[in-house]
């Protein structure tokens, strides 16, 4: 089974100061990473992934994340807050162990952006 | 960019009524999802489908709950009998295949009254 716990269901940073929110996930085999971007009444949007490789990911609007195995995590960070990252922000894991390659989603992490 | 489309984007219904929600996945996909949002909680998975049948299905997916690709193109969520407790907002997505990346519908909104 695959589970997925994102630290802090609020985030409130400055403007121009670092974004760190916070993924660990469980999976009992190489798991594939991913996270996706709510805006308010909006669908889902992807901002990176991990699948195999470079254990370091670039995605848009600035995002990175690393996914560390021996701490199980996947934190997605951006160097400097901008007023529109303001949305919540979802993790998931999925593997060859979920069938289908079905998504396990965290509870979210609604990020505020304070001017 | 292609993308995966959904109708409508809000539905209202009444407790016991049928509902089929619409989902275009992107045209080269093999692989569809719906998965469910009730407000203020996680997107839970409901359902996978491949080669015209479903692949997997969480205990969610219960017998009110069916899917159908009906004609190569569309993909539909039915639920037979809706309950109040079947208002969220309901997501489609598709998987070419070659990788693990699962591209988003914008939802439909289904609030049962």
């Amino acid at each position: 089974a695959q589970s997925v716990t994102q630290l802090g269901s609020h985030v409130s940073v400055s403007e121009g100061a670092l974004v760190l929110l916070r993924c660990n996930y469980s999976s009992s085999v190489p798991p594939y990473l991913f996270w996706y971007v709510q805006y308010p009444n909006q669908g889902l949007q992807l901002l990176l992934k991990y699948t195999t490789g470079a254990t370091l990911v670039k995605g848009i609007n600035g995002f990175e994340a690393e996914f560390k195995k021996s701490e199980t995590s996947f934190h997605l960070t951006k160097p400097s807050a901008h007023m529109s990252d303001a949305a919540e922000y979802f993790c998931a894991v999925t593997s060859s162990g979920a069938g289908s390659y079905q998504l396990t989603f965290g509870k979210g992490t609604k990020l505020s952006v304070i001017p | 960019e292609p993308e995966v489309t959904q109708t409508p984007s809000h539905q209202v219904t009444q407790m016991g009524q049928e509902v089929i929600l619409r989902c275009v996945p992107i045209s080269n996909h093999l692989y569809f999802y719906w998965y469910r949002q009730i407000l203020g909680q996680k997107v839970e998975f409901l359902v996978s489908f491949y080669n015209n049948e479903i692949s997997e299905k969480s205990e969610i997916f219960d017998d009110q709950f069916s899917v159908e690709r009906p004609d190569g193109s569309n993909f539909t969520l039915k639920i037979r009998s809706t309950k109040l407790e079947d208002s969220a907002m309901y997501f489609c997505a598709s998987r070419r295949g070659l990788d693990n990346e699962q591209y988003f519908g914008p939802g439909t909104r289904l609030t049962v009254t």
